[in-house]
């Protein structure tokens, strides 16, 4: 158990659904970060949050919405999704940029597995 | 852009032998380096960082090493285990602590 929690593990969505990813984190952290890990490529960086501020987007389609209400919660609201979206979305935190960047360990949630049909 | 490479992609190897994973970068000008071990279908857990300024870290059976200059790091198993199995992740950090991940290595350890 990291103390950064994902939920749902596992989501099927079509591609005209909205849904929403939900990650907690119960280690006092002030920053957090979404990744995507998709088959057969590299981990990739999409958004990090530093004092809930966004600090980073990666380049990232706008049918990828994150919110950030408060240290702890991040989400990750998804709409008109396409197949290549299917992946595992990985939320992770560390103590935050203020901190002194050399000892920024991350900590990772499970995942949430999707699958857009 | 940085990018992160990792040789071999797979491994398997008999229970008991020491074994290094591979780890290059192309730019040097990194905060920190971290391994991560990621088992099938989990998130990520932390293995060892390095700050820059470090040559290397260890803990238990695990050792990595950072060399800056030459754009490199290793880890280091000693006497595997087959619960060592699983993939092997390197990051570097960047500017805004950003990590950029190489494709991993993925590591069978055979009893």
């Amino acid at each position: 158990e990291t103390g950064v929690t994902q939920t749902p593990r596992h989501l099927v969505m079509g591609m005209t659904n909205k849904k929403s990813l939900k990650c907690e984190q119960h280690l006092g952290h002030n920053a957090m970060y979404w990744y995507k890990q998709s088959a057969k490529k590299p981990l990739e960086l999409m958004f990090v949050y530093n004092f809930k501020e966004q600090t980073e987007n990666n380049s990232v389609p706008s049918r990828f919405s994150p919110e950030c209400p408060n240290s702890s919660h991040l989400f990750l609201h998804l709409h008109t999704l396409q197949p290549e979206d299917s992946a595992l979305y990985l939320c992770a935190s560390s103590q935050g940029q203020r901190s002194g960047l050399a000892k920024n360990i991350q900590y990772f949630g499970a995942g949430t597995r999707l699958s857009v049909l | 852009k940085q990018e992160v490479t990792q040789i071999p992609a797979a491994l398997s190897v008999p229970e008991g032998e020491n074994l290094v994973l591979n780890c290059s970068f192309t730019d040097s000008a990194i905060y920190n380096l971290q391994w991560f071990r990621q088992d099938p279908g989990k998130g990520l857990t932390s293995l060892l960082l390095i700050q820059s300024s470090q040559r290397e870290q260890t803990s238990g059976r695990l050792n990595a090493s950072l060399d800056k200059s030459s754009g490199r790091s290793t880890l280091y198993i000693a006497a595997s285990q087959p619960g060592d199995s699983a993939t092997y992740l390197c990051a570097v950090s960047i500017a805004g602590n950003m990590l950029t991940f190489g494709g991993g290595t993925r590591l069978m350890v055979k009893p």
